[in-house]
């Protein structure tokens, strides 16, 4: 039961674009979504994040967009430099004292062309 | 100061052999979570630790897994009778405490079972 979705495996644009990442859950009970960055041989870096009271966030060049009622959220960078290339990570949990869990998405490979 | 650490940082060993993989999470965080990445697959949540306990341990794949964590530091994930199908990036992230949302990830360790 895949509960976070991210459906587009790979994403290509060009320098200076804007890039859109896209995330679907099917989870009701998530109230809390995490965008993180993985480079190769490292481990995921914590990019911005969006609490489920609020429907944008933003941060620099990056913006996180939730739409509840679709169970949808989106990350927008721009403008995209080739060093967003990576794989971008959707995370999603249920806030609370119980546990944090991260549930991930599968995870979408930006290549930004120069 | 110093991030998550995670050694070692690549692991080849037979099937059948016991493995055992360390983390040591950023100074002063209380919540210390495992995570897998299988080839091809997303993150996948394994358990988390608050202080010294692991109140969730619903997603360790069977009974060859455990984890402990000792002074509430540096936690040890150990695989028995290691199969191929163990094969992954195992990742350690820590947090501030379970209710504070972003974990900070380590580089993973590299396990192959051949």
């Amino acid at each position: 039961d895949q509960q976070v979705k991210q459906n587009s495996p790979s994403l290509s644009v060009q320098e200076g674009r804007i890039s859109i990442l896209n995330c679907d859950y099917t989870n009701s009970m998530f109230d809390y979504f995490l965008w993180y960055k993985k480079y190769p041989a490292e481990g995921p870096t914590f990019l911005i994040s969006i609490s489920s009271i609020k429907d944008k966030n933003e941060d620099g060049r990056f913006t996180v967009f939730l739409n509840k009622s679709a169970k949808h959220l989106s990350l927008h960078i721009v403008p995209s430099q080739p060093g967003d290339s990576a794989v971008y990570f959707c995370g999603a949990l249920k806030g609370g004292l119980s546990g944090s869990r991260l549930t991930f998405g599968e995870g979408t490979q930006l290549t930004v062309n120069p | 100061g110093a991030g998550v650490s995670q050694s070692p940082s690549n692991k080849v060993t037979e099937k059948g052999k016991d493995v055992e993989l360390r983390c040591d999470p950023i100074s002063g965080h209380t919540a210390l979570y495992w995570y897998r990445q299988s080839l091809g697959q997303g993150l996948e949540f394994l358990i988390y630790f608050q202080g010294n306990s692991a109140p969730d341990k619903s997603g360790l794949p069977s009974d060859r897994f455990s984890a402990e964590r000792t002074g509430g530091s540096v936690s040890t994930l150990t695989i028995q009778r290691t199969q191929q199908e163990d094969s992954a990036v195992y990742l350690c992230a820590s947090s501030w405490r379970v209710s504070n949302y972003e974990q900070y990830f380590g580089p993973g360790t590299r396990l192959t079972v051949t």
